[in-house]
């Protein structure tokens, strides 16, 4: 698609719980970005892959997050036993070169 | 590491009044890009600077990239209540790392 589609659009989920989201970059782009917008506007990048290689994942907070991108699949990313502070709206962006092209986000909220 | 400081956070203005969000890089870059994010969406690309001392202009922004590669400026003429939203600049280093260090970003609010 021309378009970074980012699923669902939000997510609620009680602490501890797991949370799984989705992207599905543009068609063509190699390249996929994960990002986490709190409150304050900072973008805290978290991972990115090179197809479906980790390229770098020096952001992830190991320990509950994961990601993936498998060829002729969305990439994923999921955090498994959530807590207050990962509430935020997550980004996909997606790029060929250098312009990163981003998705609606993913708003999270964890209670 | 690499950090990329913006000034100012926020920044209050009469429509049609001029504004200015900078950005400082502790490293040379190799590029700087800006992007826009309105309220409730998500950061748009606006352009890309990457030759010390580059202007380029859009409508009315003009957008400067410093002459050591380290610092940039996004100048907005005569506001308007379209322009409001976070403007953020985002530096790559010089390595082969395509991680984009981000701004902490500078929101615009217009006053019409």
């Amino acid at each position: 698609g021309e378009e970074v589609a980012q699923t669902p659009k939000h997510l609620v989920r009680g602490e501890g719980q797991k949370a799984k989201l989705y992207c599905a970059p543009i068609k063509g782009h190699s390249y996929v970005f994960w990002y986490q917008q709190v409150l304050k506007n900072e973008f805290k990048f978290l991972i990115s892959f090179q197809n479906e290689n980790v390229f770098d994942e020096t952001g992830m907070p190991k320990e509950r997050f994961s990601a993936k991108c498998l060829p002729n699949s969305p990439c994923s990313l999921e955090i498994q036993a959530t807590k207050l502070e990962d509430s935020a709206v997550y980004f996909c962006a997606s790029s060929l070169r250098e312009t990163q092209y981003f998705g609606p986000g993913t708003r999270l909220l964890v209670l | 590491g690499q950090q990329v400081m913006q000034i100012p956070q926020y920044q209050h203005v009469q429509e049609g009044e001029d504004f200015t969000t900078y950005c400082n890089s502790s490293t040379t870059l190799s590029n700087i890009q800006w992007y826009k994010q309105r309220p409730g969406g998500h950061p748009v690309f606006l352009i890309q600077l990457v030759k010390s001392g580059e202007v380029k202009k859009q409508k009315r922004l003009t957008f400067q990239f410093g002459e050591a590669k380290k610092n940039s400026s996004l100048h907005i003429t005569a506001t308007q209540t379209t322009d409001v939203g976070t403007y953020f600049c985002a530096g790559r280093g010089a390595g082969n790392n395509r991680k984009l260090i981000w701004g902490l970003g500078t929101s615009l609010a217009v006053n019409p």
